[in-house]
């Protein structure tokens, strides 16, 4: 069945460093992929999403492209913000033939800037 | 436009209680989408209801069910509460059409406690 690995956190960063958090995905076809961002006592937000082979999402500085050859999507920031520490999840939704299926996400990674 | 909304925002029930948890989508959007979330398990789906109708339908118990109203509300019910429901409940909703490049919006969730 259709699967997301991430990587385990936490991570911690100082303010202004290079952040990647990996993600790689098992599916059937074609599926969608996305990063959804949680702020503490939140729901989830759509951060971006990428829908094809080579397409590169991108929001708010943060980047990811969707690698079918080597079945990943990870997460990149050039420049991470105090502001960005949040848990991060890379989910994926099944395309069946025109049907949609589920999003389907990994366990999340925690992501803790410091000034 | 209003987000997704969940009411009510925190519940602690008696195990053996039911419960009722309700999300209102946002206007226009007639998919509706619900998840637990839970430490050790991470994000599971629920099921996922549009036009009135169960589309689609996770790995869940019996205990657990919902429905979908003529206005797109929807409710989802868990019977017979165990302390392994305690979780924060995801709602989220999508237009049809949008779900496969957009993912969903989410609300911010019921915390259920079971004691």
């Amino acid at each position: 069945g259709n699967s997301v690995t991430q990587m385990e956190g936490p991570v911690t960063l100082s303010e202004e460093a290079f952040l990647t958090i990996n993600c790689t995905y098992t599916a059937t076809g074609y599926p969608s992929l996305f990063w959804y961002v949680q702020y503490p006592g939140e729901g989830l937000q759509l951060l971006l999403k990428a829908t094809k082979a080579d397409d590169k999402g991108s929001n708010k500085g943060f980047e990811a492209t969707y690698r079918k050859e080597t079945t990943s999507f990870h997460l990149e920031k050039g420049s991470v913000q105090v502001s960005d520490s949040a848990v991060y999840f890379c989910a994926l939704r099944g395309n069946y033939g025109g049907s949609q299926g589920n999003l389907i996400f990994g366990k999340g990674t925690k992501l803790s800037v410091k000034p | 436009k209003a987000g997704v909304t969940q009411t009510p925002r925190y519940l602690i029930k008696t195990r053996g209680q039911q419960v009722t948890l309700s999300c209102s989508p946002i206007s226009g959007h007639r998919s509706v989408s619900w998840y637990q979330q839970t430490p050790g398990q991470g994000l599971q789906f629920l099921f996922e209801y549009f036009s009135e109708t169960q589309r689609n339908k996770g790995n869940f118990p019996g205990r657990f069910s919902g429905r979908q109203f003529s206005n797109s509300r929807s409710e989802m019910n868990v019977s017979t509460l165990e302390l392994g429901d305690s979780a924060l409940y995801l709602c989220a909703s999508s237009l049809v059409s949008e779900a496969l490049n957009y993912g969903y919006t989410f609300g911010s969730g019921t915390r259920l406690t079971v004691v």
